[in-house]
């Protein structure tokens, strides 16, 4: 059969509004969680983490939401701006198998438009 | 500080012959890891090092790829010989969770391969 590429969920908000962009995560055992930004053209960069100990955590217009009930990770960004156009990847840490691996999601794709 | 440093940015081979990538992790840092990102397939880790050794190779598509890191400061992705197919952007990144610090990678910005 053909091969088709990956279909990344989108999102497209309009400059100022808040976006949320989700990740269901699979290892119950992983203790750390990590949301990365990817720029067209460059590499995935940190923006914010949390531990399995927090429910939320904030940083700078983002915030980090985990409910390890259901597996569930969600990234707030307040007051979008066109420069938060990017991919955006979770990643766990998967305790319980090897140590100092990532897993990541596939990624979602934020379109912010002025 | 400097981060994650790869050579080079860019790189277009020809089908046959041999690539390589280069990586300078993080001072400090003692795992790496070598991920491949493509449209088809997204970020696929392919190896990763603690402390200059190998710990998981399984991602490594088939022979014709090998990783070396003969000291902590400097590691290579060799594809030999290359393929159309290979044409994907390499990143490198490193982090160092074994010294008190978070599982957090920072990722190099990629050398991105063409093989014609």
């Amino acid at each position: 059969g053909e091969s088709v590429g990956l279909h990344l969920p989108t999102l497209s908000v309009q400059e100022g509004d808040n976006s949320i962009i989700n990740c269901a995560y699979s290892n119950s055992a992983s203790d750390y969680f990590i949301w990365y930004k990817q720029e067209s053209g460059k590499g995935p960069q940190f923006i914010i983490d949390i531990r399995s100990n927090m429910d939320k955590r904030q940083g700078q217009r983002v915030t980090v939401l985990l409910n390890k009930t259901v597996k569930h990770l969600s990234l707030q960004i307040a007051a979008t701006q066109p420069g938060d156009s990017a991919v955006y990847f979770c990643a766990e840490n998967g305790r319980g198998t090897s140590y100092g691996k990532l897993t990541f999601g596939q990624g979602t794709i934020l379109t912010v438009h002025p | 500080d400097a981060g994650v440093i790869q050579s080079p940015r860019h790189e277009v081979t020809e089908m046959g012959q041999e690539v390589t990538l280069r990586c300078k992790p993080i001072s400090g840092h003692d795992y790496l890891f070598w991920y491949r990102q493509t449209m088809m397939r997204g970020l696929e880790l392919l190896i990763y090092f603690n402390n200059n050794v190998p710990i998981d190779d399984s991602g490594m598509p088939e022979d014709r790829f090998s990783a070396k890191m003969p000291n902590a400061s400097f590691s290579t992705l060799k594809i030999q010989p290359s393929e159309p197919r290979d044409s994907a952007v390499y990143f490198c990144a490193s982090s160092a969770p074994s010294r008190g610090r978070t599982d957090t990678q920072y990722f190099g910005p990629g050398t991105r391969l063409t093989v014609l």
